[in-house]
């Protein structure tokens, strides 16, 4: 099963920024919380993952709080293209398998 | 573009026939994961394979096997299809030994069957 908690769906003004919450309260302390995300019958999209320190790269920001019980993916301008199923997932490194949850659907409107 | 390839990208299949699907790993990695996602669900791990053998396994029939070539590339074998077999086909290519060994998905085979 998945140890996170996402909600369902999030609706987004384009132009905005899209903040995206987890909650993984029973996270230990060697996992790693990583974010993907799937566009309609596409493969998943690798967009950032993080131990403790906030992460940024070109897609995205990550920030984790101090406790690591739950994370924010922050899309800082979302376009009508980001529209997709967001994954949040903790997993152990060194070649651990995912584990998706149901995700939540990010709609950006325009 | 994540560099990791699937083929077919389509496929249609009856009830009791095999399927063999191929997957090229990302240039430089060396690991190769299968995920099956049924239709309005997220994908499920069905294997991973390491130097040619099989590492991990997750909660799937032995109907369902696996190969991994000298060359990273790998194949997921499906026998004695069932209805419930119909869904995305999923590759994940990986770098072992890396401590944060993210995986990269390819576009997925759809499989049907009939």
């Amino acid at each position: 099963d998945a140890k996170t908690t996402q909600p369902t769906s999030m609706d987004c003004a384009e132009g905005r920024a899209a903040n995206l919450p987890c909650n993984h309260s029973t996270i230990s302390g060697n996992e790693y919380v990583y974010w993907y995300r799937q566009i309609h019958s596409q493969g998943p999209q690798y967009i950032i993952h993080g131990l403790k320190n906030n992460e940024t790269n070109e897609m995205a920001s990550l920030i984790i709080t101090e406790d690591r019980k739950s994370s924010t993916l922050i899309l800082p301008h979302a376009t009508l293209r980001d529209t997709a199923v967001y994954y949040c997932i903790v997993r152990v490194a060194y070649g651990n398998k995912l584990v998706f949850g149901a995700g939540t659907i990010l709609r950006v409107k325009s | 573009d994540a560099g990791v390839t699937q083929s077919p990208t389509h496929l249609i299949k009856t009830r009791g026939q095999q399927v063999t699907l191929r997957c090229s790993p990302k240039s430089g990695h060396d690991t190769v994961s299968w995920y099956q996602q049924a239709l309005g669900q997220g994908p499920q791990f069905i294997f991973q394979y390491y130097e040619e053998e099989e590492r991990q396994r997750g909660n799937f029939p032995d109907r369902f096997s696996g190969h991994q070539f000298p060359n990273y590339s790998s194949e997921l074998n499906v026998n004695a299809l069932l209805l419930g077999d119909s869904a995305l086909y999923l590759c994940a290519s990986s770098l072992a030994g890396v401590l944060t060994d993210t995986q990269y998905f390819g576009p997925g085979t759809r499989l049907t069957v009939l």
